[in-house]
Parts: structure tokens; C-alpha cells; sequence
């Protein structure tokens, strides 16, 4: 099966400009999310989304963080503005229904690096 | 907050030698899973550990989770430069969320 794509691989703006990430979960996975991982930490969820609908999103910084999950399917995570301290991995991730359990496994992209100066 | 405490933070041995990590919590999870991490790449599951006491098994890793289910070890024999990377450990609730450690980063070398 096809895994999660992430785009871009690669991102450097500058401080106080915008990003957009986005996501194409495996087919048939219910539950997405993103996940922010600084160098040398690991990930921390930022938002859960269950089908189209947002399940846990009490760590994202929603002053400049957005995320919203189009039909249930692809998702974007948007930051704006940026601020020097965003500068991470952003991780996306899709389980078949509700992760962390042993039949629903977490399969992750191969993350957005976002570089902000 | 439930926070998952791993050790040691970085680990470098030479090819052949034996290893554990360890992944400890004072809260109880329902599952703990174990990902390996690679530069430039997403975790990678390894295993789900459920019950209490459990020991599983992959080629040469061996995974346990405590019997309260707080805490869980990886131990590696005999290990070879592909092992390299960065182990991470998730506790996961029923609510389906996972939380993270910080990971132990492993360099093998030849």
C-alpha cells in the first residue's frame, strides 16, 4: 500500500511570513494527525482528526497554527506567522481508526523540515 | 500530562555488543509502542506491546512492558550498524492519542 505523503520536504521562510503543509493520509485511514518534532525531542501531537472532524487539538498554538481536513481525507497544517521557535519536523501520521491501539497502528510520513530565519 | 521518560539519551557501541533501553512512566498506558527513526524519516513502528508483563520478540530485539504496564525496556543482541537510529517509545491511552519520549539515539559502529 501507498504510505503517507507529505509535501514539501523542505521549507526555510522567514520569520513572521506563512507556510502551508500538506497530506495525503493512507487510503481508508480514519484518524489523521500532525505532529511537531523539534531536534533532538520527540514528536508532539499538535491535532487529531477523525474523519473530518477535529478529536484532540489542545496543544496546537492556535493563535498561529491551522489545520483543517478536506472530506475527510488530505489535511493542511498552516502557520501564520512564523516565529523562530516553530523550526521542526512536521510530522503527519494516519492510523485505520483510532491509533495507539494494537490492532490501529501509527504510520507516519517522512515529514516536512521547516527552517524559519 | 503524561510524560514518557526514556534512558539513556544517546548510546554508542561497537557492532557485536549487546544494549537496553529504557522507556519509564509514572502514569498507566493501555499499549506501548516502539518506533524506530531514521535522518529524514517519519518513526517506523516495531511493536505494540497490551498486557502487562508482556515479551515480544523480533530477530534480535527483545521488547518487555512492566508488569503495571508504566514502563517498558528494548533490548538489542549482538547489534549491527543498521540498528542505527533513534528509538522512540509511545504510551497510548484508549482515547487513541499517543504520547511520545524524547528517544534514545543509537549509533553501532563497525
Amino acid at each position: 500500500e501507498a504510505g503517507v505523503a507529505q509535501s514539501p520536504r523542505y521549507k526555510i521562510i522567514e520569520k513572521r511570513q506563512s507556510v502551508a503543509f500538506w497530506c495525503n493520509p493512507i487510503s481508508g485511514h480514519a484518524t489523521l494527525y500532525w505532529y511537531q518534532q523539534i531536534l533532538g525531542q520527540g514528536p508532539k501531537l499538535l491535532i487529531q482528526f477523525q474523519n473530518n472532524g477535529v478529536v484532540d487539538d489542545s496543544q496546537l498554538p492556535k493563535d498561529r497554527f491551522s489545520a483543517e481536513r478536506l472530506k475527510g481525507v488530505d489535511s493542511t497544517l498552516k502557520i501564520q506567522p512564523a516565529k523562530l521557535e516553530d523550526s521542526a519536523v512536521y510530522l503527519c501520521a494516519s492510523s485505520l481508526t483510532g491509533g495507539s491501539s494494537y490492532n490501529s497502528p501509527l504510520h507516519f510520513g517522512n515529514g516536512t523540515r521547516l527552517t524559519v530565519t | 500530562t503524561q510524560l514518557l521518560e526514556q534512558s539513556p539519551q544517546f548510546l554508542s557501541i561497537q557492532e557485536g555488543e549487546n544494549l537496553t533501553v529504557y522507556c519509564n512512566s509514572s502514569s498507566v498506558f493501555s499499549s506501548l509502542q516502539w518506533y524506530r527513526q531514521e535522518p529524514g524519516e517519519g518513526p517506523v513502528l516495531l511493536v505494540t506491546v497490551v498486557t502487562g508483563g508482556e515479551v515480544k520478540k523480533l530477530k534480535r530485539l527483545t521488547f518487555q512492558f512492566g508488569d503495571a504496564r508504566k514502563d517498558s525496556s528494548l533490548h538489542i543482541t549482538a547489534a549491527q550498524p543498521g540498528d542505527t537510529g533513534l528509538y522512540l517509545c509511545a504510551g497510548g491511552t484508549n482515547a487513541g492519542k499517543s504520547t511520545f519520549g524524547d528517544g534514545t539515539t543509537l549509533t553501532v559502529k563497525p
